[in-house]
């Protein structure tokens, strides 16, 4: 069964205070590894989405990194605005049918 | 611009009242979900479906049906709402498996 597990549960920073986010996944066999960010009251957005061990994708002040059992999202001198909870996901090569396993997130306030 | 969009965006419902919640998507995808997102698990999968008149249980569909007529829609009814139902639906959709999910904005349902 896939599984995927996110730390740390809450995270507060003060603005410009770098720091990294972890999703720690168990699939037989990874199709994708997916970021999204989501905002209270709202649906997920899209971040990034990892294929395959050492990649990585930027995007602003965030970073996503991969390896055979977990992915990071990085943050770099966040910003109040980069506040969200965000949520990482696995699809297994294993599922015909696309199936998305979620993390529980991570609660990310940055204050000013 | 193509979008997803879900309807109401929050519901109040009483105990044993059949409930449908609308989900349509202008991208012309074949691949929709439903999950639901709960405090303590996540987003989890309720029903998925590939494509016209084609639906299929996920790994919490008990209590709920879908149905697929068109591509644009995947309405997903709870058939005799339960104070367990009480949660925030989410819709989704994708071009080809492996590509990344779009979600819509969440319906808030609270069954009384």
């Amino acid at each position: 069964e896939d599984q995927v597990t996110q730390s740390p549960e809450a995270l507060r920073l003060q603005e410009g205070e770098s720091s990294s986010l972890n999703c720690s996944y168990t699939v037989s066999g990874l199709r994708g590894l997916f970021w999204y960010r989501q905002d209270p009251g709202k649906g997920p957005e899209f971040l990034f989405t990892l294929y395959s061990a050492g990649e990585e994708k930027e995007k602003e002040r965030l970073k996503a990194t991969l390896t055979k059992k977990e992915s990071f999202l990085h943050i770099t001198a966040p910003k109040p605005e980069d506040s969200a909870t965000y949520l990482c996901a696995v699809q297994s090569s294993g599922t015909s049918y696309g199936k998305l396993t979620f993390g529980q997130g991570t609660i990310l306030t940055v204050h000013p | 611009d193509a979008e997803i969009t879900q309807s109401p965006r929050h519901k109040i419902t009483e105990t044993g009242r059949q409930v449908t919640l609308a989900c349509h998507q202008t991208w012309n995808h074949n691949n929709m979900f439903w999950y639901r997102q709960d405090l303590g698990h996540g987003l989890r999968l309720i029903h998925y479906s590939y494509g016209v008149q084609d639906t299929n249980k996920g790994e919490v569909s008990d209590g709920y049906s879908v149905s697929r007529s068109n591509t644009e829609d995947l309405p997903l009814t709870l058939e005799s709402a339960a104070s367990s139902q009480t949660s925030v639906y989410f819709c989704a959709s994708v071009r080809e498996v492996g590509e990344t999910q779009y979600f819509g904005p969440g319906t808030r349902l609270l069954v009384l």
